[in-house]
C-alpha cells in the first residue's frame, strides 16, 4: 500500500514567520507535488519535483520554495509567511503515467497564519 | 499551462435524481482525467478515470470525455446523502503535473 506521510498536520504561525511542511513517501515514486486548496479555488499546484534535487516551479509559487532532499522527502518552505497562506496543504505521489497514472495524496497540513 | 474549469460551484438535487457535473479545459494535450470526491475533512478519492472519448462507467458514476469541444462530465446516478461532497475533475499529460478544477458542492437532499 502506498503511503504519502505529511507532517505537520496541523500548524500556526504569525505574519513573517518561518514554516517548513513535511512530506515523506516510501514508494520510490519519482514524482511528489505540493499543493494547497482553498474553497472556490480546488487544488493549486505551488510546487513538483521528479526527482532527487529536481524542483518544477507551479502554478501558484509566489512566497514558496520547495527541495527535493531524497527520493523520498519532499518539503515546502515558506520563508516569511503571510497571512494569505492559510490554507490547507497537500503532498503527493506517482505511481505510473498515462491511464496507469495514480496519485497518492497525504493527509494534509491546516496551516494557519496569523 | 493547462487550465480547467468546473461548473456549476454548487449543485443541490434530491436523493434519486441524476447529478450533473461538468468541466471544461483550456487545451487539447492531455490524455488522462479522472474525477474525484471528497467529504468534508477528508482526503481525495478518485471515482472515475477516462483515457479516450466517449464513456467510462464506474458503479453509479459516469464520465463523458469529448475532446474536441474540451469537455469532460460526471453523472451521478440514484444518488444519496452520502454522496454530498465536493466533486473536483482533474487532468494531465505524461510527465507533467495534474492539474485540478476549483470544485463543485453537491449536496443530495433526502
Amino acid at each position: 500500500e502506498a503511503a504519502v506521510t505529511q507532517s505537520p498536520r496541523n500548524k500556526v504561525t504569525v505574519t513573517g514567520g518561518n514554516v517548513t511542511l513535511s512530506c515523506r513517501q516510501t514508494n520510490s515514486h519519482n514524482y511528489m507535488y505540493w499543493y494547497r486548496q482553498d474553497t472556490g479555488h480546488g487544488l493549486r499546484l505551488i510546487h513538483y519535483s521528479y526527482g532527487a534535487g529536481n524542483l518544477q516551479i507551479g502554478d501558484v509559487p509566489d512566497g514558496y520554495k520547495a527541495t527535493r532532499t531524497t527520493q523520498e522527502d519532499f518539503f515546502l518552505l515558506l520563508e516569511l509567511a503571510s497571512p494569505s497562506q492559510t490554507s490547507l496543504y497537500f503532498c503527493a505521489s506517482r505511481m505510473g503515467w498515462g491511464s496507469a497514472e495514480t496519485l497518492y495524496f497525504g493527509s494534509g497540513t491546516r496551516l494557519t497564519v496569523l | 499551462q493547462q487550465k480547467v474549469q468546473q461548473s456549476p460551484e454548487s449543485l443541490t438535487v434530491s436523493e434519486g435524481a441524476m447529478a450533473s457535473l461538468n468541466c471544461t479545459f483550456s487545451d487539447g494535450t492531455s490524455d488522462n482525467f479522472r474525477w474525484y470526491r471528497q467529504h468534508s475533512g477528508k482526503g481525495l478519492e478518485v471515482l472515475v478515470s477516462i483515457f479516450s472519448d466517449g464513456e467510462k462507467e464506474e458503479g453509479r458514476f459516469t464520465a463523458h470525455l469529448n475532446r474536441a469541444s474540451l469537455h469532460v462530465s460526471l453523472h451521478i446516478r440514484e444518488p444519496q446523502p452520502s454522496d454530498s461532497a465536493v466533486y473536483l475533475c482533474a487532468m494531465n499529460n505524461n510527465n507533467n503535473a495534474p492539474r485540478f478544477g476549483a470544485g463543485t458542492k453537491l449536496t443530495v437532499k433526502p
